[in-house]
Order: C-alpha cells, then structure tokens, then sequence
C-alpha cells in the first residue's frame, strides 16, 4: 500500500499568488517525520522543509510553510509570493520513527509551474 | 557543508554491459542510500548503507550492488544493464533528520 500519495500530478499558477500542494500519508506510528522536497529541472533534489509529528505549530521555512492536519494524515505545502524560478516538481515524504534506518517514503510529486 | 558528489553527472551504457556510479559526502554521515528516479515517478529507493552494513530492497536485490570502501564514498553497480535500467540514479547520505540528495546521474541504456 502507498504510504505517501500525492494527487495532484501538476498545478500551474501565476507568479505573486499563493499555492497550495496537498499530501496524505499513511503511518501506524506514534511519532514520525514529514519532509518535503524540491526537484529542479536539473533533477537535483533538495530539502525544503520537515515537520515532525509530534509538534503542533506548522512549520515555516522563507516561503515556504505546512499545513500539518495530523487527524486527517495531511501535510500541506503552502508557497508564498510564487516566484518563476519555484517552478519545479514538488515531493512529499515520509519518515517513521521506528522506521529502519531513516527510509524516505516518497509520493509520486506534484509539477508546480509559475507562470508571470 | 552539506555537499554529496556524484559522478559521473551523465553516463551512456550499451545494453549488457556494467555501469559504475560513484556517490561520495564529507558530511560524516552513517547512512548513505541509493534511488532510482524515472520520470514522473517517486523515487524508488534502492538499497542503503548503515556503516558497513548493506541493506537491499527485496525487489531490487539481484539487480543492484554496492560497495562502501570507507564512511565517505558508495558506488552503486550494474552488472548487466537493461533498457530499463535508464533512469537518473540519485545518491543522498542522512541523518535522522534530513536527507541530503546529490545531483544525480542520469544514465541512459541503448
């Protein structure tokens, strides 16, 4: 079963504007770890923001902050004042506490695309 | 410095023969692992090194290897590569915390 699932395969918005990148995971842990990442159109992947389940206030990173609804198993990326170079392809994952050496369950990403 | 290097950046391969992917971090990290990303796809995670200790994905077990000469460097190797082994290889090494991610090598099979 997919652990991570991303449903939206692409968004395209203007630039200036707020967006929202919507992820549901699935977990029976207690404790565990939300990450999201940023893959370039180089294909280089970077670390954006994480959240870590057991904290209440979302996370916020420059422009980019969550939308943490631990009882809905959703982990919302917001980005603020969208910019061109934002365009990219946005994935979601997950770590579980009790996870096995601290694998990565990856969603299949959502394309952002900023237009001006 | 939070800098994982891989080479090469892109490598062309004839089907059947091996491929070699270096991956290497200054970073003192434990773990380092190995993904495969095809487009529009996640990344599927290949195998990792914790220490010494080499864990592979039971779908991927017979088709992937990995050395660990020392903390710093991994390499991922193909013994005989397949059409469908194009892909980009992405090598990150971790803490309990965070993930960091090379540039990837993107490796074409024809």
């Amino acid at each position: 079963a997919q652990k991570v699932t991303q449903t939206q395969t692409s968004i395209s918005v203007v630039e200036k504007t707020t967006v929202t990148m919507d992820c549901v995971y699935e977990t029976r842990d207690s404790s565990y770890f939300l990450f999201w990442y940023k893959q370039t159109a180089s294909g280089e992947i970077v670390f954006l923001i994480r959240q870590d389940s057991y904290k209440k206030e979302n996370a916020t990173v420059g422009h980019y902050s969550l939308n943490f609804q631990k009882p809905k198993s959703s982990i919302g990326l917001i980005i603020t004042a969208t910019q061109i170079e934002d365009s990219a392809v946005y994935f979601c994952a997950m770590r579980e506490d009790m996870s096995n050496y601290n694998v990565l369950y990856f969603g299949s990403g959502t394309k952002l695309t900023v237009e001006p | 410095d939070t800098t994982v290097k891989q080479n090469p950046r892109y490598k062309l391969a004839r089907v059947g023969k091996p491929v070699n992917l270096i991956c290497s971090q200054t970073m003192n990290h434990d773990t380092m692992y190995w993904y495969q990303k095809k487009p529009n796809q996640a990344p599927k995670l290949l195998l990792f090194y914790y220490d010494k200790i080499l864990n592979r994905e039971a779908d991927t077990f017979e088709k992937f290897q990995s050395s660990r000469p020392n903390n710093s460097f991994c390499s991922l190797y193909i013994g005989s590569a397949g059409l469908e082994y194009s892909a980009m290889y992405l090598c990150a090494s971790g803490t309990i915390y965070e993930q960091y991610f090379g540039p990837g090598t993107r490796l074409t099979v024809l």
